[in-house]
């Protein structure tokens, strides 16, 4: 695609129910991120993929947070049990491999109740 | 610990003035520094950048300016227009990881 198409935009949920935030990057873009802005915070790092290497899960704040990339390609970011300080933006971005730029979607809005 | 720290969550500037934001890093590794622009309800999109091996670098009204030896950052908006209200964020790259600052809100008064 054109941009990083991330879906859904908003999504309200209950506290302790899963969740999942899907991402589609740039066609060709083998390196995908996600990270995660809280309310008056600057952008978390969460999850890195790069090709078929393992993925860099350092950022995962809890394991209740997990991700995978299917093919290579789309990405979804799964939180189970959600918590009220799960609530946040969360942005994913593409890149070429080594590239020095990000391009980011416009994020999924998350509120827990 | 925040390798990359934006320390005025806020600016506020007239129309037509200088723009002045700043980055302080401590990753002496980063070899890459670039700054985003936000709009609420959008994903940050891409600035402008430096290198490490270079001190500025200019595109149109937007300068970055890099101290090595102070680990900061600076960007520069000449002149300031009211489009250019936005959050500012910087950030630092270390081989394939990127590191954010918290942001800095631009104002800029017609």
């Amino acid at each position: 695609g054109a941009g990083v198409s991330q879906s859904p935009s908003n999504k309200v949920t209950e506290k302790g129910k899963d969740v999942e935030l899907r991402c589609d990057p740039i066609s060709g873009h083998t390196a995908l991120y996600w990270y995660r802005q809280s309310l008056g915070q600057g952008l978390e790092f969460l999850i890195y993929f790069q090709g078929n290497s393992a993925p860099d899960k350092s950022g995962l704040p809890s394991d209740r947070f997990s991700a995978e990339r299917t093919g290579g390609s789309v990405s979804t970011l799964t939180i189970q049990r959600t918590q009220q300080e799960d609530s946040a933006v969360y942005l994913c971005a593409s890149s070429l491999y080594g590239a020095n730029v990000l391009t980011f979607g416009a994020g999924s809005r998350l509120t827990v109740l | 610990d925040q390798q990359v720290k934006q320390n005025s969550p806020s600016l506020s500037v007239q129309e037509g003035r200088i723009s002045i934001l700043n980055c302080d890093y401590t990753n002496s590794m980063f070899d890459y520094f670039l700054w985003y622009k936000k709009y609420p309800a959008e994903g940050p999109t891409f600035l402008i950048s430096i290198s490490s091996i270079k001190d500025k670098n200019e595109d149109g009204r937007f300068t970055v300016f890099l101290n090595k030896s102070a680990k900061h950052l600076s960007l520069h908006i000449v002149p300031s227009q009211p489009g250019d209200s936005a959050v500012y964020f910087c950030a630092a790259k270390d081989f394939n990881k990127f590191y954010f600052g918290s942001g800095t809100k631009l104002n800029v008064k017609p």
